[in-house]
């Protein structure tokens, strides 16, 4: 079974500073990835999901990109942080394939942006 | 572009009493549906999902949800709920085969009341 790591767990930047969140998956090879922002309230937001290296499909307009330097590895990156991106960070891994439509989820990364 | 409706933002609940919650999903083509839930603390886990076949889906700890197609709905239930279910239950749904896109409800947080 897969495993999805993110780090860090926690982070608090001041606004205008660089923001870089990573998500490793392991027990798995040509997974989807998925980075969401969960608020109270609000559910999830899609913000990137990527079939492979380098391909990235953005979902919502914002200061946030993503990138996928390697398989199992997915970058959630800002050049300069809002306040409006305060939040909860999730990363998601599908398997690749017909009848694995289930994503599973990462442990999150609660970003404060002060 | 599809969305899910979860009804209720806060659902309270003395133990032993029996839940339902609601889900409402926009799209009228195949879907596939999920329930996830959050524990306090801890990650987004898969309750549940519906692919095809029997409409009626038995999830871990005793959870059940019901596709009506007609209904557009795919509703949680269980019979009689424990403290141990307090958490925030995610409705998702993910159109079709070959989408990469899962849309999530807003959430239903379910408190029970020992």
């Amino acid at each position: 079974s897969q495993t999805i790591h993110q780090w860090p767990a926690t982070l608090v930047q001041p606004v205008g500073s660089p923001l870089s969140l990573e998500c490793t998956v392991e027990g798995t090879s040509n997974p989807n990835l998925y980075w969401y922002r969960q608020a109270a309230g609000r559910g999830l937001q899609l913000l990137f999901y990527s079939v492979g290296i380098g391909q990235i499909s953005s979902e919502v307009p914002q200061n946030l990109s993503a990138s996928r330097p390697q398989d199992r590895q997915f970058i959630l990156s800002s050049k300069k942080l809002l306040l409006s991106d305060s939040g909860f960070y999730l990363c998601a891994s599908r398997l690749a394939g017909a009848g694995t439509d289930t994503q599973y989820f990462g442990p999150g990364t609660r970003l404060t942006v002060l | 572009a599809q969305s899910v409706s979860q009804h209720n933002h806060h659902v309270i609940l003395s133990e032993a009493a029996s839940l339902e919650l609601g889900c409402n999903y926009s799209y009228g083509g195949t879907v596939n549906l999920f329930w996830y839930v959050q524990y306090p603390g801890q990650h987004l886990q898969l309750l549940l999902k519906y692919f095809s076949g029997d409409p009626l889906v038995k999830g871990i700890k005793g959870f059940e949800a019901e596709f009506i197609k007609s209904k557009f709905s795919f509703n949680l239930r269980k019979p009689s709920v424990q403290w141990s279910d307090t958490a925030e239950y995610f409705c998702a749904v993910i159109p079709g085969a070959g989408s990469y896109q899962l849309t999530f409800g807003k959430g239903t947080k379910l408190s029970v009341i020992p």
